[in-house]
């Protein structure tokens, strides 16, 4: 099983649309969570961290699901800047790699 | 912006040469990180340097090697490029003590032929 997996997608979605991406992980003992935006061709930026109770930011809302090791975004009223690549990324614990990354879930918004 | 730099953006190179690729961190922070993201792909951990030393390190092998200097600059070293390793490669930098908050420089774009 890879250390954290995501649907590639992509997912196409008019404007106005909710969409929701899911995000699964391997290693139960991961502390940290956090969903990074990567548009075409450029560096990722850190969209959100996510946290056990859940968090929102604006249109934006990540929930953890520990128990079951999966991490959720949910992006409400879609606007087109919001195509992009979503990538879930967690923090392993053991070993000295700080960050693992998913392969992204591409997003398109379309008008 | 996040004040991560990286130089340079794109290289050519062939089969069996040597690269340098340089970063520089984010003001104040100690901490470097770099990856290599292939196309399709997350980025993968090469390695972190904190205090000039390697505090880290992916699953690559040795022939990708690393420096971080007094400035907390750093530079990623490959050597005996192979075609595979045609790929952005990131540095992101951090404090030490909030080292998975990490803001990405630009990348360089690396394509051996």
């Amino acid at each position: 099983r890879k250390e954290v997996e995501q649907d590639p997608g992509p997912f196409n979605v008019p404007e106005g649309a909710t969409v929701a991406f899911n995000c699964t992980y391997s290693n139960s003992a991961s502390q940290s969570f956090f969903w990074y935006r990567q548009d075409c061709r450029k560096e990722p930026k850190l969209l959100m961290s996510v946290y056990s109770s859940g968090n929102e930011d604006g249109r934006f809302t990540a929930q953890l699901n520990r128990a079951s090791q999966y991490i959720s975004l949910l992006i409400r009223d879609s606007k087109l800047s919001d195509s992009a690549t979503y990538l879930c990324v967690v923090s392993a614990p053991s070993g000295n790699t700080p960050l693992v990354f998913g392969k992204g879930t591409r997003l398109s918004v379309i008008a | 912006e996040t004040g991560v730099t990286q130089s340079p953006t794109h290289l050519i190179k062939t089969r069996g040469q040597q690269v340098t690729l340089r970063c520089s961190s984010q003001s104040g922070h100690n901490t470097v990180s770099w990856y290599q993201q292939a196309l399709g792909q997350g980025p993968q951990f090469i390695f972190q340097y904190y205090r000039e030393e390697e505090n880290g390190r992916g699953n690559f092998p040795p022939r990708f090697s690393g420096l971080q200097f007094p400035n907390y600059s750093s530079e990623l070293n490959v050597n005996a490029l192979e075609l595979d390793d045609s790929a952005l490669y990131l540095c992101a930098s951090s404090l030490e003590t909030a080292k998975y908050e990490q803001y990405f420089g630009p990348g360089t774009r690396l394509t051996v032929t």
